[in-house]
């Protein structure tokens, strides 16, 4: 699976949009971009993943670079709630394979600050 | 509301004793995952299931075990509890079928283990 680098952390104002950026320069064709989110220690939340195309859910929007090296998940309207570590993670989508372990790195604090 | 459920959510033992961590789920998922994460660092797998009878050791070694007698069902289990065992342990089951390459992770609360 591609590596990818995210900022250790991050603040944003109450219902401001929020903007968290990924780094994963090593990117595979067939990799998809997943971001979880992770708030005060409970099991993690699946967000949204994409390919290469824009992705918009009633959470948040996942932009990719047309190069695929890097994304951007936003958080239109960022609320207290969305204070929580954010994981981006790189890998072949499912497809019927066998291998169906996610790795979750550091992770991006965000703040939400009122 | 929750369809993966951990106990106990809080546990204080002491040092020597077995502990067994409850994980149990009604989704019917074959995949099933226990992490394990100390505070405020990254989560670890220490073990993963992909069906009944099937475990595997995950990327970070463990002295805890697992078993998988049912499918809605994957316990840990540790024979003799230390301080360094000490760390929060989230179970998760999957189903990524029909969703369009989502992995389809569903993580419990997790079970914060003290030992004393």
């Amino acid at each position: 699976d591609a590596k990818t680098t995210q900022p250790p952390s991050m603040d944003c104002a109450e219902g401001r949009a929020a903007n968290l950026p990924c780094n994963h320069s090593t990117i595979s064709g067939n990799e998809y971009v997943y971001w979880y989110r992770q708030i005060h220690s409970q099991g993690p939340q699946y967000i949204i993943h994409g390919l290469k195309n824009n992705e918009t859910n009633e959470m948040a929007s996942l932009i990719i670079t047309e190069d695929r090296k890097s994304s951007t998940l936003i958080l239109p309207h960022a609320t207290l709630r969305d204070t929580a570590v954010y994981y981006c993670i790189v890998r072949v989508g499912y497809s019927g394979g066998s291998n169906y372990k996610l790795t979750f790195g550091k992770g991006t604090l965000l703040t939400v600050n009122p | 509301e929750a369809d993966i459920y951990q106990t106990p959510r809080y546990l204080v033992i002491g040092t020597g004793k077995k502990i067994t961590l409850e994980c149990s789920q009604t989704m019917g998922h074959d995949k099933m995952y226990w992490y394990q994460q100390d505070p405020g660092m990254e989560l670890h797998l220490i073990h993963y299931s992909y069906g009944v009878n099937s475990t595997e050791k995950g990327d970070l070694s463990s002295e805890s075990t697992v078993s998988r007698i049912r499918t809605e069902h994957f316990p840990l289990t540790l024979e003799s509890a230390r301080p360094s065992h000490t760390s929060q342990y989230l179970c998760a089951s999957s189903d990524p079928r029909g969703t369009g390459g989502n992995y389809g992770y569903t993580f419990g609360s997790g079970t914060r283990l003290t030992v004393v």
